[in-house]
């Protein structure tokens, strides 16, 4: 059972533009959801996180967003740049256990 | 500063063989977890060890196992191999255990079983 689900898989996004990328989760007990970036060849690398006591974090063009209720949190980048171009994973934990991980976006940013 | 290093990078094995992954993690970082990707899974998490102790194991087989050593660095081993269980292996760091700061993650080591 996936624990973290997130869409879309793949985003085609315009220089300049918003990218949005969404993730849902089941257990109410995770405490801490990073957002990872992985570029070809390379492995994932942490990029922003947020704890759920707080409904936003912002740290430069990139922000997330996150609903307590509704169990979900996105990822904005803002003012996308083809440096953007890679893969996108949401995570989420647990009092420092296991993460666990989305099955990634695909994140392309037209010149 | 050195980062998390992962040795081979690339690996061939066949069907029913065994190998073993190397990992040292960044200088101080005292866990080391492991992670399977897959095109289709995403990462799944495999253990985790904190100053030479398993924290915490993912539902994979006894097939996979670790250990790590008195210098932070780790090993992980793959018995019996299977086709499926072709994937890149990531190994990460971080100086607490739990990676709440922030996992550093190696380049990975590309398995393929034929």
């Amino acid at each position: 059972q996936q624990q973290v689900k997130q869409s879309p898989q793949s985003l085609i996004v315009q220089k300049g533009g918003i990218s949005i990328i969404n993730c849902a989760y089941e257990n109410t007990a995770f405490d801490y959801f990073p957002w990872y970036q992985q570029f070809p060849g390379k492995g994932p690398a942490l990029l922003i996180a947020i704890r759920p006591d707080v409904s936003e974090k912002k740290e430069g063009r990139f922000t997330i967003s996150f609903n307590k209720s509704a169990k979900q949190f996105s990822l904005h980048i803002m003012d996308s740049q083809p440096g953007d171009s890679a893969t996108y994973f949401c995570a989420a934990s647990k009092d420092g256990n296991q993460f666990y991980f989305g099955t990634g976006t695909s994140l392309t940013v037209i010149p | 500063k050195a980062g998390v290093t992962q040795t081979p990078r690339y690996l061939i094995k066949t069907r029913g063989q065994q190998v073993t992954l190397s990992c040292s993690p960044i200088s101080g970082h005292r866990s080391v977890s492991w992670y399977q990707q897959t095109p289709g899974q995403g990462l799944q998490f495999l253990f985790e060890y904190f100053s030479e102790t398993q924290r915490n194991k993912g539902n994979f087989p006894g097939r996979f196992s670790g250990r790590q050593f008195s210098n932070s660095r780790s090993e992980m081993n793959v018995s019996t191999l299977e086709l499926g269980d072709s994937a890149l292996y990531l190994c990460a760091s971080s100086l607490d255990p739990g990676g709440l700061y922030g996992y550093t993650f190696g380049s990975g080591t590309r398995l393929t079983v034929v």
